[in-house]
Order: structure tokens, then C-alpha cells, then sequence
């Protein structure tokens, strides 16, 4: 069985930092992707970027890059997803999912999703 | 690339046949998904490359088009489908949502 498991939820002050995780289990493919979607409250999915673990290649939406840090750690099936200076309008839910090793194939399972709040 | 989903809410009854478009600015070939999300849920992967349906989504859920412009259709709604739709293009990176459909009982 899959499991896509996230870190729990957080709530930080404007200014801190945070990394959150992703831990994949069970994905019978050997090499895949995993991106992360990030959902404001009551609102759509946005693509945030996507990092194949395998060589480390990264990908950032436009609104992302330079705001977070997706990064991976193979050994352990992990994916992280990093900010170094929150403010308020990180507040949302963020989801980690696999993707195959072809990179126009859809994201096939996701995590439970990680809700972040940043409010002094 | 631009993703443009419509409508954004559609109200409909146990039973209808529904369908839902969305549209690309550029030539994405067939690299076009569909999810559902339900409320506090994770998406779910329901169509992929257009048409081909995620093992175990019901015969219900059909999906069609090609270049730009794409559909999804639910025939026979049921209560359980009562959600939120996206479709997200896949052809490059970024890989953009569609701005959702809410599909609400009549």
C-alpha cells in the first residue's frame, strides 16, 4: 500500500523558519517524483514545485521559487518542503504527492496535507 | 501555461449527467487530469492523460479532448460525488490547476 506521510500540523510567529516532511512508503516505482500543492484557506490547488530524489532535480512554480525550498533525502524516501522567514500569508494547507518518473504523468497519491499557521 | 476551468460551481441532482471544461492557452497535447477533493480531504487522481481513468474511479467518470480544450463528465451523479473538481495541465513545468468547480446538490 502507498502511504504518503506528512509532518503534523505548526503554527509559527511571521519571521521564523520551518521545514516540513513527507515520508513515502510502498510506491512500487523506483524512481518518481514528489510535489508540493499548496492550498490557501478555502481556496484552489496551486503548483508549488516538484524534486525528482533520485538526482535532486528541482522545479519551482514562478509564485514559489526563491520563497521555499523543496529538497530529499533518498535514503529515507523524504521530502521536505522549507521556509526561512514565514509571514502571514503561508497560512495554508500543503500537500506533498507521487508522481511517476515521467514527469508529465499526474500526481497519482498524495499526503493527508500539513496545515500551517503563521500568526503572531 | 494558463489553465481556465469552468464553471466554477454548478448545482445539479442525484442522477444528472454533468459536464465540466477546461481549457489550455497553449497546445498541451492530452496532458490533462482531472482530481476530485472532497471537504478536509486530500485531492484524489481521477482521469489522467485526458481520458484514461485512475484504477478503481467508477465508469461514471469519463473524460475526453485533446490540444486545448478538455472535458470531464459524470454521468448518473451519485451523493458521493458531490465535490470539488480540478484539472491541472502536465505538459511542462510549471504544472498549473485549474481554478476548480464546485459541484453542489441541487
Amino acid at each position: 500500500e502507498v502511504q504518503l506521510v506528512q509532518s503534523g500540523a505548526e503554527v509559527k510567529k511571521p519571521g521564523e523558519s520551518l521545514k516540513i516532511s513527507c515520508k513515502v512508503s510502498g510506491y512500487r516505482f523506483s524512481t518518481y517524483w514528489i510535489g508540493w500543492v499548496r492550498q490557501l484557506p478555502g481556496k484552489g490547488l496551486e503548483w508549488m514545485g516538484i524534486i525528482n530524489p533520485d538526482n535532486s532535480d528541482t522545479r519551482y512554480g514562478p509564485s514559489f521559487q526563491g520563497q521555499v525550498t523543496i529538497s530529499a533525502d533518498k535514503s529515507i524516501n523524504t521530502t521536505y518542503l522549507q521556509w526561512s522567514s514565514l509571514v502571514a500569508s503561508d497560512t495554508a494547507m500543503y500537500y506533498c504527492a507521487t508522481k511517476q518518473h515521467l514527469i508529465r504523468l499526474p500526481f497519482d497519491y498524495w499526503g493527508q496535507g500539513a496545515l500551517v499557521t503563521v500568526s503572531s | 501555461i494558463q489553465v481556465t476551468q469552468s464553471p466554477s460551481s454548478l448545482s445539479a441532482s442525484v442522477g444528472d449527467k454533468v459536464t465540466i471544461t477546461c481549457r489550455a492557452s497553449q497546445n498541451i497535447d492530452s496532458h490533462l487530469n482531472w482530481y476530485q477533493q472532497k471537504l478536509g480531504y486530500a485531492p484524489k487522481l481521477l482521469i489522467y492523460t485526458a481520458s484514461t481513468l485512475q484504477s478503481g474511479v467508477p465508469s461514471r467518470f469519463s473524460g475526453s479532448g485533446s490540444g486545448t480544450d478538455f472535458t470531464l463528465t459524470i454521468s448518473g451523479l451519485r451523493p458521493e460525488d458531490f465535490a470539488t473538481y480540478y484539472c491541472q495541465e502536465s505538459y511542462g513545468t510549471p504544472q498549473t490547476f485549474g481554478q476548480g468547480t464546485k459541484l453542489e446538490i441541487k
